[in-house]
């Protein structure tokens, strides 16, 4: 079946210390890619978004993601992560060819501590 | 207008009565999403619309919920005879097109079912 997984619930680190979200895919062709972020109080907003071509690939707030199409990952990073990034993070995947809806990975909550 | 816009913001219900949420999604987007959010839950899928095309419905999860879009606009989700386990965020979202899109979300309706 078709399906997004997010292993990690809870996460926790250091401000200042490095960040990697794992996100886990099972498609029969690799779907177009997404991270989106829901910080508290406010909306969920689009990070970046991987279709094709260079498999890391740059977004907003200074986080990255690398597709790695032999390990169905497309996993989240930040180099030196911030206090304000402290937020739900969600995965989402949207198959390839033609029309198809938005499915959401159960989310990631990082905690930020000084 | 300038986003996706949801209301009212907050619900308070009694078991069994009807509720309707309302949705006004970014002028000119076709598709439009209605996602339910529980805690610990992730974002689960309830239904899409497509410009002309049927709706997908296929993560409504029981009879009790519908929704109709009127004039590829503004979208209604209708819950009937609501019950403990609807209490969630239910969130909207648009987009230009479905498929490979960035989503705009609304900020949600907070549905509390006493």
């Amino acid at each position: 079946a078709q399906s997004v997984t997010q292993p990690d619930i809870h996460i926790t680190v250091s401000e200042g210390a490095s960040l990697e979200l794992r996100c886990n895919y099972s498609y029969g062709a690799t779907p177009y890619l997404f991270w989106y972020v829901q910080s508290p109080g406010q909306g969920l907003q689009l990070l970046l978004k991987y279709f094709s071509g260079d498999t890391l690939v740059q977004g907003i707030k200074g986080f990255e993601a690398e597709f790695k199409r032999s390990q169905s990952s497309f996993n989240l990073r930040k180099p030196s992560v911030h206090w304000s990034d402290a937020a739900e993070y969600f995965c989402a995947v949207v198959p390839s060819g033609g029309y198809q809806k938005v499915t959401f990975g159960t989310g990631t909550k990082l905690q930020v501590i000084p | 207008g300038a986003g996706v816009s949801q209301s009212p913001s907050n619900k308070v219900t009694e078991k069994g009565k009807d509720v309707e949420l309302r949705c006004d999604p970014i002028s000119g987007h076709t598709a439009l999403y209605w996602y339910r959010q529980s805690l610990g839950q992730g974002l689960e899928f309830l239904i899409y619309f497509q410009g002309n095309s049927a709706p997908d419905k296929s993560g409504l999860p029981s009879d009790r919920f519908s929704a109709e879009r009127t004039g590829g606009s503004v979208s209604t989700l209708t819950i009937q005879r609501t019950q403990q386990e609807d209490s969630a965020v239910y969130l909207c979202a648009s987009s230009r097109r479905t498929g490979p899109e960035k989503l705009f979300f609304g900020s949600g309706t907070q549905l509390s079912v006493l």
